[in-house]
């Protein structure tokens, strides 16, 4: 049973870093089947993909973000890592890491229970 | 990127009756090299994640009730619930995989009338 959690601060203060951990269960994020994404969502609001990691391939980032997110991995622990600096008010939201199955779409079939994360000082 | 606009915002329909909901999208998500919609349904029911329901604009996942259906092509989409069932109240969102990155619609929340 794929399983993923994710975990981190729930409070960041402004223009600081945002540093979240998923770890996957049930799967290995070094499978050439699988690749991996984290998506946000404000409070209230809609969803908005931020990036995502394939594993010996590369790594996809959103333009909207500026540069500031950088999505890496911790194989020996099967853990994912989402950074996003200089953070303001606005990136407050439910942060979540999914999985993608399907090599040709990138649509998402196991999510995470997600983690608020709030920016105040 | 790829605007998404899903309409209405909002709807309340009876237990048993059909929720219908679209999904516009601002350019075409059909390549045409494979004939295959790049778009995806999601039900969000509060306090939890995205659920998927549809993938390529009609392919219904395994274990979600054959009440949900996905048709449509080019840049509009409609996501049906036949019968409505009171577990289906949630928030729906449609999502393009076409062109990166990803996008979604705006949502629209399904209440019971």
């Amino acid at each position: 049973q794929l399983q993923l959690q994710e975990s981190g601060p729930r409070l960041v203060k402004p223009s600081e870093t945002l540093s979240l951990t998923c770890t996957v269960s049930g799967a290995s994020i070094t499978s050439n089947s699988y690749f991996w994404g984290w998506i946000r969502q404000p409070p209230g609001k809609g969803l908005e993909w931020l990036g995502a990691f394939y594993y010996s391939v590369s790594t996809d980032y959103n333009p909207s973000l500026m540069g500031r997110v950088t999505i890496s991995a911790d194989t020996s622990k099967n853990q994912l890592s989402l950074s996003l600096t200089s953070v303001t008010a606005s990136d407050t939201a439910v942060y979540y890491c999914a999985r993608r199955r399907d090599a040709y779409g990138q649509f998402f079939d196991y999510w995470g229970q997600g983690t608020l994360v709030t920016v105040s000082s | 990127d790829i605007v998404l606009t899903q309409s209405p915002d909002s709807l309340a329909v009876s237990l048993g009756e059909r929720a219908t909901i679209n999904c516009k999208s601002s350019q075409s998500v059909l390549y045409s090299s494979n004939n295959k919609n790049y778009l995806a349904w999601y039900q969000q029911k509060p306090g939890q994640p995205p659920k998927l329901l549809i993938s390529w604009a009609s392919a219904r996942e395994s274990g979600v009730p054959d009440r949900f259906s996905g048709s449509g092509s080019g840049t509009d989409f409609t996501l049906t619930i036949s019968s409505l069932q009171a577990e289906d109240v949630a928030v729906y969102y449609c999502q393009q995989y076409y062109r990166a990155p990803p996008t979604f619609g705006q949502g629209t929340r399904v209440e019971i009338k």
